[in-house]
């Protein structure tokens, strides 16, 4: 069973410009998260979807924006990127289910790394 | 808001050494309480859970934690570290069935030989 694939792994960028990520869940998980992980910050949560609506949201500026398909593959984008953007961004898919112990796993892909100059 | 602390961003054991590392977390409700690994250069996997179901949880490579409601606490322990098991370890709290997860800031375990 294939895992979470995050594409590109590692991509440099220029202040200004903007970045899309992309996430491809594990087949049949429907939930995707964000997570952005510096090594300041740890990691902070971005948004999460499912069935292609935005659930929740983290504390992030409108400059970072995420969207799902209804194959459940996500992407992120990020506008006007700035030096701070630079970190592994990291997308995490899980099935969320609705009884069983209620507890839902994350699976996380290998995960995005963002420089910005 | 849900918060959790790990105590100690970077531990040092020796090989054969007990592992533990610590982790508190602020909850208003029974939370769900997770640990999971980083190795370099790749994303989280994770080590275990705990859902209410027992307070020792078992999980993988050798590695569990035991809830403690009166303390706030979910320490990680392993009785004897391996060189493998040189990593980042994030303790995670989710409130309830959604997938907003706290994560720690992490603690970074060395193992000497």
């Amino acid at each position: 069973k294939a895992g979470v694939t995050q594409t590109p792994r590692y991509l440099i960028k220029t202040r200004g410009q903007q970045v899309t990520l992309s996430c491809s869940p594990i087949s049949g998980h429907r939930s995707v998260s964000w997570y952005q992980q510096t090594p300041g910050q740890g990691l902070q949560f971005l948004f999460e979807y499912f069935s292609e609506t935005q659930r929740n949201k983290g504390n992030f500026p409108g400059r970072f924006s995420g969207r799902q398909f209804s194959n459940s593959r996500s992407e992120m984008n990020v506008s006007t990127l700035e030096l701070g953007d630079s970190a592994l961004y990291l997308c995490a898919s899980s099935l969320l289910l609705a009884g069983g112990d209620g507890a839902n796993v994350l699976t996380f892909g290998a995960g995005s790394r963002l420089t910005v100059l | 808001a849900q918060s959790v602390t790990q105590l100690g961003s970077h531990v040092s054991v020796s090989e054969g050494a007990l592992v533990l590392l610590r982790c508190n977390y602020s909850s208003s409700v029974p939370p769900y309480l997770f640990w999971y690994v980083q190795y370099p250069n790749q994303g989280l996997q994770l080590l275990l859970k705990y859902t209410s179901a027992a307070t020792l949880v078992k999980g993988i490579n050798g590695f569990e934690a035991e809830f403690k409601k009166s303390e706030t606490s979910f320490h990680l322990t392993k009785p004897s570290a391996h060189m493998s098991d040189a990593a980042e370890y994030f303790c995670a709290v989710s409130e309830n069935t959604g997938n907003q997860f706290y994560f720690g800031t992490g603690t970074s375990l060395t193992v000497i030989p």
